[in-house]
């Protein structure tokens, strides 16, 4: 099946560094990669799309210039928290979208990464 | 716009029996995808079911099967037969034409023994 990496898993860093996700599908290429934000006990939600080449497309409310994504290649993206604060503290995850494939398991996951800002 | 409601933030089930896990949604789409994906504590999401909003047929995976109310816009998950290793946070999801996903804020199940 179709894997999806994300790297580091877990991160703990001080307020006001940067810090910077990988996501990266495994065996298969992503034309899109999605970027999602989940707080303790609470739903996924997106943040951004991220397609390969261009620019990132950002949902109401997500500070573009603090959320950084780069999509670089069709199985990399990256989510760089610019001047990490408490507040930023969360569960990231990323989610694949095969260049080829049907509607179902359109998007694969990968396991997240668990930011913690003192 | 899309959205993704699940009523039921917790729910118990004894192990052998089946339950199900309401999702209610709404969308503008003429045609959408509609998923349930399962979190364990480890945090990954597993997909579990997918219905097209087409499909004529409630779809089934092994001990998940999907009601599936078009006119009601709702799509339920049905788990059959519940064990211990069931218990986790369920999520209902819609896909947008975009192939964007929307989340429901999820059902916590506990599987009782």
């Amino acid at each position: 099946g179709a894997v999806v990496s994300q790297h580091p898993s877990r991160v703990i860093c001080k307020s006001g560094t940067s810090v910077k996700i990988e996501c990266r599908s495994l065996d298969f290429q992503a034309t899109t990669m999605f970027w999602y934000r989940q707080f303790p006990k609470k739903s996924l939600m997106l943040m951004a799309t991220s397609n390969e080449g261009s620019k990132a497309t950002y949902e109401q409310g997500v500070e573009k210039d603090k959320f950084l994504i780069n999509h670089a290649s069709l199985t990399l993206s990256t989510l760089t928290v610019t001047s990490a604060h408490p507040e930023d503290s969360s569960f990231y995850i990323c989610s694949a979208l095969p260049r080829q494939g049907n509607l179902r398991d359109t998007q694969y996951f990968g396991p997240g990464t668990r930011l913690t800002v003192l | 716009a899309q959205k993704i409601t699940q009523t039921q933030p917790g729910m118990f089930v004894q192990e052998k029996e089946a339950v199900t896990l309401d999702c209610t949604y709404d969308t503008s789409d003429p045609s959408y995808g509609l998923f349930w994906y399962k979190q364990p504590s480890s945090g990954e999401m597993i997909f579990l079911i997918y219905q097209g909003s087409y499909d004529q047929q409630n779809a089934t995976e092994g001990r998940y099967s999907l009601n599936f109310q078009k006119a009601r816009k709702s799509a339920n998950l049905v788990i059959s037969a519940s064990q211990l290793g069931d218990s986790a946070m369920y999520f209902c999801a819609i896909q947008s034409d975009f192939n964007k996903f929307y989340f429901g804020s999820g059902t916590k199940l506990n599987v009782k023994p």
